[in-house]
């Protein structure tokens, strides 16, 4: 089946730029997607389609994709940001939803 | 502004069968640009996709999990549920269900999630 890695954690300072990757097989030909999720709540959805923003987020996130990985950028990283950023991709080989292991923003 | 709601024990015995339901407001489970997916996650862990249906019926399950789970819809109620069979410690886990829109791959909005453990 599919895999898709993340670095467990990645630290930034406030007002940095915090870049949080995502590997796997040939991903560029996939779609990727991003998740924030806060302690103790539900994930939120903030890139689709590699590098669109929902309505509602702010313009500091990014994404981008090519090759085998996925980058979601923070730019002026806030104590805020702080919390687990998941990629997730639809694996059409097999038919099935690919989370990765997620990554630990931690904001110093 | 569409919202969902997991309901369902919080505590289920090994070997038995844990059931969750999910119920949609602030919109209609039967839209044609809808699916609708239960999503779990172990503590401490990332996201594990359970299953996805329309409100046809058609479902999509995870290979792994897909000899133990049933996933229905009641468009009467704008409701859709879960339930997994034969139950294990290893099923302890915040269930989430989810909105996926039928031209995307994505999930948005996700439910608040409700714990479910697994014990005697």
């Amino acid at each position: 089946s599919y895999v898709l890695t993340q670095p467990a954690s990645v630290s930034v300072a406030p007002g940095k730029t915090a870049r949080i990757t995502c590997g796997g097989y040939n991903l560029g030909s996939k779609t990727v997607h991003w998740y924030q999720q806060k302690s103790g709540q539900a994930p939120v959805l903030v890139i689709y389609y590699d590098s669109v923003r929902p309505s509602g987020i702010p313009e500091r996130f990014s994404g981008s994709n090519s090759g085998n990985t996925a980058t979601l950028t923070l730019s002026r990283v806030e104590a805020g940001d702080e919390a687990d950023y998941y990629c997730q991709v639809w694996d059409s080989s097999s038919a099935h939803v690919v989370f990765g292991g997620g990554t630990k923003l931690t904001v110093l | 502004q569409l919202q969902l709601q997991e309901s369902g024990p919080g505590l289920v015995k090994p070997s038995e069968t844990l059931a969750l339901t999910c119920t949609v407001s602030g919109g209609s489970i039967s839209s044609s640009n809808d699916y609708w997916g239960w999503i779990r996650q172990p503590p401490g862990k990332g996201p594990e996709w359970i299953g996805t249906i329309y409100y046809t019926g058609t479902t999509y399950c995870n290979p792994s999990l897909k000899s133990r789970v049933a996933i229905s819809v009641d468009t009467s109620n704008n409701k859709f549920s879960l339930r997994l069979n034969s139950v294990t410690a290893a099923d302890t886990a915040v269930y989430f269900c989810a909105r996926r829109l039928s031209a995307g791959t994505w999930f948005d909005p996700w439910g608040q999630g409700t714990l479910v453990t697994v014990s005697s």
